[in-house]
């Protein structure tokens, strides 16, 4: 069975520099949800899409922004970056309805 | 508000019983429970959705208290492969637009 797909796993990047994190749904769900893990932390919400638009908002620096796209996948662009900014970051998909959220296996980002 | 879990970490001897409470201080829609293993995506276990009955398969189960905004997860007998830690994912838009995640319970166990 399709899994969420994120892409790439790891990612190694300068601070103040830009990186762009991709997450591919599992086909035909139409809920985006994108979180951002610290080492021994929980998953923090940052931002969710429902049909290409944006549905919800949680502690997204202003330096992040995220967009859905006609083919439902979704892009976590990210400028300016910081040392604190290196962690994982997850994307998980659901279908229509309160249905689980299939978890992606997360971009590891790591700032230096 | 993130719904806070307790306790906070707990180690077992195979074949020992646990309970994972999770409380919010807002109204909840629906909580979902997510066990992660370290490294790991969270795999999903199960949702409870507000005026639903308990559920559960096998020797993993949950409840789900709306007065008291809290859910419980109920793990039986438990195995070595249900090390890991939980997580609680509580929704108060009644959309799921935005699951919050609680503080999580590490768990382990050990023969």
């Amino acid at each position: 069975a399709a899994g969420v797909i994120q892409s790439p796993r790891h990612l190694i990047k300068e601070k103040r520099e830009t990186a762009t994190l991709k997450c591919y749904p599992i086909p035909r769900h139409d809920t985006v949800y994108w979180y951002q893990q610290g080492p021994g932390q929980d998953p923090q919400f940052l931002i969710s899409f429902y049909e290409k638009m944006q549905s919800d908002k949680g502690s997204i620096p202003d330096r992040f922004s995220a967009q859905q796209f006609s083919d439902y996948h979704s892009e976590l662009n990210m400028s300016s970056l910081e040392l604190g900014d290196s962690a994982l970051y997850f994307c998980a998909s659901r279908s229509q309805g309160i249905t689980e959220a299939f978890f992606g296996q997360g971009t590891r980002l790591t700032v230096v | 508000q993130q719904p806070v879990q307790s306790p906070q970490a707990v180690i077992l001897r195979e074949g020992e019983d646990a309970v994972i409470n999770c409380s919010s201080s807002k109204a909840l829609y629906s909580v979902h429970w997510y066990r992660q293993k370290h490294g790991e995506a969270p795999v999903f276990l199960m949702i409870l959705l507000k005026g639903g009955e308990q559920k559960g398969h096998e020797k993993i189960s949950a409840s789900f208290n709306e007065k008291k905004q809290q859910s419980s997860l109920y793990l039986t007998a438990s195995q070595l492969s249900y090390s890991g830690t939980y997580f609680c994912g509580t929704d108060h838009t009644g959309t799921a637009s935005k699951l919050t995640f609680g503080t999580g319970t590490r768990l382990q166990v050990t023969l």
